[in-house]
């Protein structure tokens, strides 16, 4: 069955530094890959995808993650985090064909 | 309209009774999925239609939750006999291809139903 880990349910970081959330899969096939972001009082949207081409997947607002396949992962970073990236992120799994299965979500905090 | 749209955005009621969740999709998408969402938890499935059809109920937690799309386009998502542990946030998502892994789905708002 597949799976989905987001190690901290709460990142805090300052503005202006790296963001680095991260999110391990466990998947019997090859998988994809989604992170969304849901900011309050907002609906989830789609921040990048992973459907088997490049490993290095760009997304909006200048987030991107690399699909890992050795190490079963694919974390989101974004290289300066901004006040506006504040919101709760999910990364989410899913074999071809068949629905998502997410991960329980990583609070991003965002220091001034 | 230009996105996933939800009513009510919340709804309160009390254990035992009936309650209806609407949910409108993108115009032309073809697929709908319902998900619940606990505090602190990311969305649980539910129900995924394609067209008109329930092509995956499997995530239903039991026979007192229902839904219904009967004209391919707007759902209503039904639960009866409400228990304080139905209390979620359920949000409905479109796409517009379907049983498509990597087409992206489109998420409404959401409607937090409370049970007291």
């Amino acid at each position: 069955a597949q799976s989905v880990t987001q190690l901290g349910s709460h990142v805090s970081v300052s503005e202006g530094a790296l963001v680095l959330l991260r999110c391990n899969y466990s998947s019997s096939v090859p998988p994809y890959l989604f992170w969304y972001v849901q900011y309050p009082n907002q609906g989830l949207q789609l921040l990048l995808k992973y459907t088997s081409a490049a490993t290095l997947v760009k997304g909006i607002n200048g987030f991107e993650a690399e699909f890992k396949k050795s190490e079963t992962s694919f974390h989101l970073t974004k290289p300066s985090a901004h006040m506006s990236d504040a919101a709760e992120y999910f990364c989410a799994v899913s074999e071809p064909n068949y629905q998502l299965i997410w991960g329980a979500g990583t609070k991003l905090i965002i220091k001034p | 309209g230009a996105g996933v749209s939800q009513t009510p955005s919340n709804k309160v009621t009390e254990k035992g009774k009936y309650v209806e969740l609407r949910c409108d999709p993108i115009s032309g998408h073809t697929a709908l999925y319902w998900y619940r969402q606990s505090l602190g938890q990311g969305p649980e499935f539910l129900i995924y239609f394609q067209g008109t059809g329930a092509a995956d109920d499997s995530g239903l937690p039991n026979d007192r939750f229902f839904a219904v799309r009967p004209e391919g386009s707007v759902s209503t998502l039904k639960i009866q006999r409400t228990e304080r542990g139905d209390s979620a946030v359920y949000l409905c998502a479109s796409s517009s291809n379907g049983a498509g892994a990597y087409n992206e789905q489109f998420f409404g708002p959401g409607t937090r139903l409370t049970v007291l």
